[in-house]
């Protein structure tokens, strides 16, 4: 059973307008989040991410939101650039957990066009 | 600071044979993850080694075995190969062991069986 779900295979965004990825988890131990980004032939390259005590955390055209309630997150990307045509890994870990294992969302492949 | 290098990039093998992928993580990490990709699944957790032990360990069967050596460069090793273990696998090193640590991936190794 999947314990981490982007439901959006894909996105199609036109330049300059905003992207938002959507990630839903299951598990109510994970309290860390984290977004990834891949390009086809390169490992995924760490995005943004947060913790479970905050709902809202930035870094220049990236934000993540985090509802707790809902198992919910996303990742809003203002303004969108063809350069951030990549896939999006959603990921979530549990902090007590020993050792380090994230488990990933099957991903959201974005295209922005100019 | 050099990056996670895997090698080698790309393998085929057939159905029955066995395997090894190499991971050197970057320098001063001692926590090496190694993850699958597929199509189907995308990106899933295989097992996390720290200082020469395993600490955690994804859902595979036992024909997937990895260990880590003292200079925190680790090996997985695939035996009894299937058709279903053609996938992309990834290593990523971390600085600590714990949830709240970004991860490094490296490029991956894509293996495919004949």
């Amino acid at each position: 059973d999947q314990q981490v779900k982007q439901n959006s295979p894909s996105l199609s965004v036109q330049e300059g307008r905003i992207s938002i990825l959507n990630c839903d988890y299951t598990n109510s131990m994970f309290d860390y989040f984290l977004w990834y980004k891949k390009y086809p032939a390169e490992g995924p390259t760490f995005l943004i991410s947060i913790s479970s005590i905050k709902d809202k955390n930035e870094d220049g055209r990236f934000t993540v939101f985090l509802n707790k309630s809902a198992k919910h997150l996303s990742l809003h990307i203002v303004p969108s650039q063809p350069g951030d045509s990549a896939v999006y890994f959603c990921a979530a870990s549990e902090a007590n957990q020993a050792g380090t294992a994230l488990i990933f969302g099957k991903g959201t492949t974005l295209s922005v066009s100019s | 600071k050099a990056g996670v290098t895997q090698t080698p990039r790309y393998l085929i093998k057939t159905r029955g044979q066995q395997v090894t992928l190499s991971c050197s993580p970057i320098s001063g990490h001692r926590s090496v993850s190694w993850y699958q990709q597929t199509p189907g699944q995308g990106l899933q957790f295989l097992f996390e080694y720290f200082s020469e032990t395993q600490r955690n360990k994804g859902n595979f069967p036992g024909r997937f075995s990895g260990r880590q050596f003292s200079n925190s460069r680790s090996e997985m090793n695939v035996s009894t190969l299937e058709l279903g273990d053609s996938a992309l696998y990834l290593c990523a090193s971390s600085s600590l062991t714990g949830a709240l640590n970004e991860q490094f991936f490296g490029p991956g190794t894509r293996l495919t069986v004949l």
